[in-house]
C-alpha cells in the first residue's frame, strides 16, 4: 500500500535556488493539499486541488506554485527559495473534496535553504 | 476566521497514567473536529473524529466528545503506554472553496510516555 508518496525526504537548498517537492498518490482520490509543518506553528495549508487541472490557495501560498495536470501528481514548486521556507513540508490526500477534513497524509519532506 | 488552541506542551507522564489534552475552537459555522497523531519520523494521520454536537469519536482506547456548548474536543485516554509517545493534533474542518473543505490545526502537543 504506498498510499501518498514524497519525495525527496530531505533537500538543502542555497537561497535563490529552485526546486520541486513531489507528491504521487495511488488511491484516486480528487482532493489533494500541501502543508508546512514549522515548530510552534501547527500545519499550515500552502495550496489545495479538487481535482485535475483545479488548484486554489491556502493559508500561506506566496512563494510557491503548484499544478494538477493528473489526479495522481501534485507537485509543489519553489521558484526563488529563501530562507523563510525552511520547513517540513507535508503532502496530503482525500477522496470527495476532502471528505469533511479526514486527510492521508505522506512521510514529509524536510527542506532547508541556507 | 476559524481557529484551534490546545493546550501547549511538552507533557511527559508515566505509563498507565490517565491523560487529557485540551482543545478549545472558534468557528463560523458546523466544523467537524478531528485529532491528528503524529508519530516520530512519520506523516499525521488520523486518531478519531467527531462530526456533530455531542458525538464521541473513539479509537485505540483513545476518545474525545464534541462539546458545543463550551466549543472544546479534549483527548482523553485512560492509561497511556510508551506507545503513545507523539505529537497530538486537534483540527477543525470546514467548508472552502470549490465545494472543498479544509483543515485548520492547533500547534500540536507534544506527549511522552516513560516507563
Amino acid at each position: 500500500n504506498a498510499g501518498v508518496t514524497q519525495t525527496p525526504k530531505f533537500q538543502v537548498l542555497k537561497t535563490g535556488q529552485s526546486m520541486t517537492l513531489q507528491c504521487a498518490q495511488d488511491m484516486n482520490h480528487e482532493y489533494m493539499s500541501w502543508y508546512r509543518q514549522d515548530p510552534g506553528m501547527g500545519l499550515r495549508l500552502i495550496h489545495y486541488s479538487v481535482g485535475a487541472g483545479i488548484t486554489d490557495q491556502g493559508e500561506v501560498p506566496n512563494g510557491y506554485n503548484v499544478s494538477r495536470s493528473t489526479t495522481e501528481d501534485f507537485p509543489l514548486r519553489l521558484l526563488s527559495a529563501a530562507p523563510s521556507q525552511t520547513s517540513v513540508y507535508f503532502c496530503a490526500s482525500s477522496p470527495d473534496r476532502g471528505s469533511g477534513g479526514e486527510l492521508f497524509f505522506g512521510e514529509g519532506s524536510r527542506l532547508t535553504v541556507l | 476566521g476559524n481557529s484551534v488552541t490546545q493546550m501547549e506542551g511538552p507533557v511527559t507522564l508515566s505509563e498507565e497514567a490517565f491523560l487529557t489534552i485540551n482543545c478549545t475552537y472558534t468557528a463560523t459555522g458546523y466544523p467537524s473536529l478531528f485529532w491528528y497523531v503524529q508519530y516520530p519520523g512519520e506523516g499525521l494521520q488520523l486518531l478519531l473524529k467527531a462530526t456533530k454536537a455531542d458525538d464521541k469519536g473513539s479509537n485505540k482506547g483513545f476518545e474525545a466528545t464534541y462539546r458545543k456548548e463550551t466549543t472544546s474536543f479534549h483527548l482523553e485516554k485512560g492509561s497511556v503506554q510508551v506507545s503513545d509517545s507523539a505529537v497530538y493534533f486537534c483540527a477543525l474542518s470546514d467548508r472552502a472553496g470549490a465545494g472543498s473543505y479544509q483543515l485548520t490545526f492547533g500547534k500540536g502537543t507534544k506527549l511522552s510516555v516513560i516507563p
